[in-house]
């Protein structure tokens, strides 16, 4: 089982509203990610979990809020978004890795849309 | 972190090969260079990796300069599936176990019938 499930796959939330994004491996990786993705643009890096700890935030603000309850779920919290975070939300998870190249797993995005 | 440049779109026709070029004239010597590409809709897919050596896989295979500042991307026969944005990284840094992919721009790639 090679899959990154995304939940919810579509979400329309006003400014005000506080919602999650989702995200379940069971790959038994370690390593799991969040990238934002802009319509035309390539994937920008938001937060890197590794063995459920928060190891990169790319100064990403605060009403984007990370969390990885246990190895195969991580979650992002949504809330007073702007219209301009309207994007895809791209989940990804890896094998541990301090050796030779390894392959990151994406999911198929949640396209959130702020109103 | 070292960058990577590759054109913006190509264009080819199916059932013939298809060469992306990407220069990284700045890779060091421990950055692994890694493809990715995206078809419409979907999150990125891993195509190939190497380091120095030529590489082949199902998908592709890697074609790497002697001096490493430049790699192609090699699809030997082209469908109309392998339409989409082809994306040249050079793994950043590993942090704690976890890799650090930075994006380039990427080429889209077009195949005609």
């Amino acid at each position: 089982d090679t899959e990154v499930t995304q939940t919810p796959k579509h979400l329309v939330m006003g400014m005000t509203n506080k919602k999650s994004l989702k995200c379940e491996q069971h790959m038994g990786h370690r390593a799991m990610y969040w990238y934002k993705q802009k319509a035309k643009k390539p994937p920008e890096l938001m937060f890197v979990y590794s063995y459920e700890k928060l190891s990169i935030n790319e100064s990403v603000p605060s009403r984007f809020s990370p969390e990885c309850p246990n190895s195969s779920l991580l979650n992002l919290h949504l809330h007073a978004l702007q219209p301009e975070d309207s994007a895809l939300y791209l989940c990804a998870s890896s094998h541990p890795l301090y050796g030779p190249g390894n392959t990151i797993y994406f999911g198929e995005g949640s396209w959130l849309t702020v109103v | 972190d070292a960058k990577t440049t590759q054109p913006n779109s190509m264009e080819s026709n199916e059932e013939e090969p298809v060469h992306l070029p990407c220069n990284h004239s700045t890779i060091s010597g421990t950055d692994y260079i890694h493809w990715y590409r995206q078809l419409p809709s979907q999150g990125p897919e891993y195509v190939i990796h190497g380091l120095t050596s030529n590489v082949n896989n199902r998908m592709a295979s890697l074609a790497i300069a002697e001096d490493r500042k430049s790699s192609t991307l090699i699809l030997h026969r082209a469908t109309l599936r392998d339409a989409a944005v082809y994306y040249c990284i050079l793994r950043a840094s590993i942090i704690q176990g976890a890799q650090k992919l930075v994006f380039g721009q990427g080429t889209r790639l077009t195949i005609n019938p």
